[in-house]
């Protein structure tokens, strides 16, 4: 079956590094999304990930890795605004997201 | 950038009544539209899947016709849920995904529906 595996919950201090863990088993692969969602709003596009490596795009970088079906989110310089819940997805082949139940990330002063 | 305009926002209704959420893409083709809800504190979770001009596929354990949906044209993509009961009530969300979407899909503001 297909499915996607992150934390629930996580917490940080304002100004300090967070890596957000997902692994996914999916059939077939067309990349990997990660989205940010505030409460009672719709989710937004953070970053998209298909080969391996490393993309940084500002303070938040995403990781990826085919072989052991892995993924990371970093942020960085944490602000208050960035407390929210991220959400991972695996598109598979037939380009269907498959999401992860998401990670609630709670960023403390 | 793409665009998805989701409306209404937010709407209460009495049970037993019909209540159509509409979305509209607004700079781009919308070839296909994903409708999604979700409670409180879980992830999203696909309801159906419409492609402009053809019938929409519904996940298993979604009642086709309890939640209408309508794909006439590649600008818009409409949700009706008729004969509402409080356990309808929960954040409706679409998501469309056309020529401009590169990176996969771009999703609408959501619809906070409140069944009484």
């Amino acid at each position: 079956g297909q499915n996607i595996d992150q934390p629930t919950e996580m917490t940080a201090t304002e100004g300090a590094i967070v890596q957000i863990n997902c692994t996914y088993q999916t059939s077939g692969f067309n990349g990997l999304f990660w989205y940010q969602q505030h409460a009672g709003e719709a989710p937004t596009f953070l970053s998209y990930n298909v080969l391996d490596g490393l993309e940084e795009k500002g303070r938040f970088s995403s990781f990826l890795s085919r072989s052991k079906g892995y993924s990371y989110l970093l942020l960085k310089e944490l602000q208050m605004k960035d407390s929210a819940s991220y959400l991972c997805a695996a598109m598979d082949s037939n380009y269907q997201l498959i999401w992860g139940a998401g990670t609630k990330l709670i960023i403390k002063p | 950038g793409a665009v998805v305009s989701q409306h209404p926002s937010r709407v209460i209704c009495k049970s037993g009544t019909s209540v159509k959420i509409e979305c509209r893409s607004l700079d781009f083709q919308a070839t296909t539209m994903f409708w999604y809800r979700q409670f409180p504190k879980q992830s999203l979770m696909l309801m159906a899947t419409s492609n402009e001009g053809s019938k929409a596929t519904y996940e298993q354990g979604v009642e086709k016709d309890k939640f209408l949906i309508n794909h006439a044209s590649l600008t818009l993509s409409t949700l009706t849920v008729t004969s509402a009961h409080p356990e309808d009530s929960s954040f409706y969300i679409c998501s469309a995904r056309g020529e401009l979407t590169a990176y996969g899909y771009t999703f609408g503001s959501g619809t906070r529906l409140t069944v009484v």
